[in-house]
C-alpha cells in the first residue's frame, strides 16, 4: 500500500461546477498537508497548506482534513477552465519544509 | 522577485554518462530540496540542503548526490545514468523553519 492515493482520474466537469477531489494516506504520522497545481510542462505551484485537522479556505478554493479517517479533500467552486491542470496532494511529517510525500495527481479538465 | 529558477530547461543525455542540474532558489530562503517525477506519477523526494550539508534523503541509490553553495544555489549530479532516470526533475526552496516549498519549472531529463 502506497503512503498516499490519490485517484489519477481523468476528470472533466463543465464551467462552474463544484469539484473535490480527495486522496486518502497511511502514515498516522502526517501533520502538514498541502494542495498543489500544476499545469503541463511546469512546476507544481503551492494552492492551500494545512496543519493538522479542520479546513481552510482560500477564495474558490476549500481545504479539509481528517485526520481520523486519514482522508484530505480539495473542493473548487465556481469552476473555470483556467483550473484545467494536474492536482497534487502533498504531505509530510515535520513540517511544511520537510520531506513532502505527494499522490499521484488527478488530472482536471474544466470544459467552457 | 525571481521565483527558483532552474537550468538547463532540457537535458538529453546517454546511458552511463553523468548530468548536472542547477537551481536557484527564491530570494530569502536558504533551504533547497529536489524530487524526481516520472512521467504520471507524483514527485519523489531525493534530498535536501540546508547551510550546505544534505539534511534529508530519501530513498535514492548513491549515483544521485548534490551540493550547496554559500548563495544558497545548488546542484544535482547524477552518475551512471539509467534509463529510468529520464524525468522531470524539481526543485523547490523554502526558508529553514517557516513556510512552504516552491517549486521551480524543472528540468526535464531523457536518458536515451
Amino acid at each position: 500500500q502506497k503512503e498516499v492515493e490519490q485517484d489519477p482520474g481523468p476528470l472533466s466537469v463543465p464551467e462552474g461546477a463544484i469539484v473535490s477531489l480527495n486522496c486518502t494516506y497511511s502514515n498516522s504520522a502526517f501533520q502538514y498537508f498541502m494542495w498543489y497545481r500544476q499545469y503541463s510542462r511546469k512546476g507544481p505551484e503551492l494552492l492551500m497548506y494545512t496543519y493538522s485537522s479542520g479546513n481552510k479556505e482560500d477564495g474558490r478554493f476549500t481545504a479539509q482534513v481528517d485526520k481520523s479517517s486519514k482522508y484530505i479533500s480539495l473542493f473548487i467552486r465556481d469552476s473555470q477552465p483556467s483550473d484545467s491542470a494536474t492536482y497534487l496532494c502533498a504531505m509530510s511529517e515535520g513540517g511544511s519544509q520537510g520531506n513532502l510525500i505527494f499522490g499521484k495527481g488527478t488530472k482536471l479538465s474544466v470544459k467552457p | 522577485d525571481a521565483g527558483v529558477t532552474q537550468s538547463p530547461t532540457h537535458l538529453i543525455k546517454t546511458r552511463g554518462q553523468q548530468v548536472t542540474l542547477r537551481c536557484s532558489p527564491k530570494s530569502g530562503h536558504d533551504t533547497v530540496s529536489w524530487y524526481q517525477q516520472a512521467l504520471g506519477q507524483g514527485p519523489q523526494f531525493i534530498f535536501q540542503y540546508y547551510e550546505e550539508e544534505e539534511r534529508q534523503r530519501g530513498n535514492f541509490p548513491d549515483r544521485f548526490s548534490g551540493h550547496q553553495f554559500p548563495n544558497y544555489s545548488s546542484e544535482l549530479n547524477v552518475n551512471a545514468l539509467l534509463l529510468g532516470d529520464s524525468a522531470l526533475y524539481l526543485c523547490a526552496s523554502s526558508q529553514r523553519g517557516m513556510g512552504s516549498q516552491y517549486f521551480g519549472p524543472g528540468t526535464r531529463l531523457t536518458v536515451t
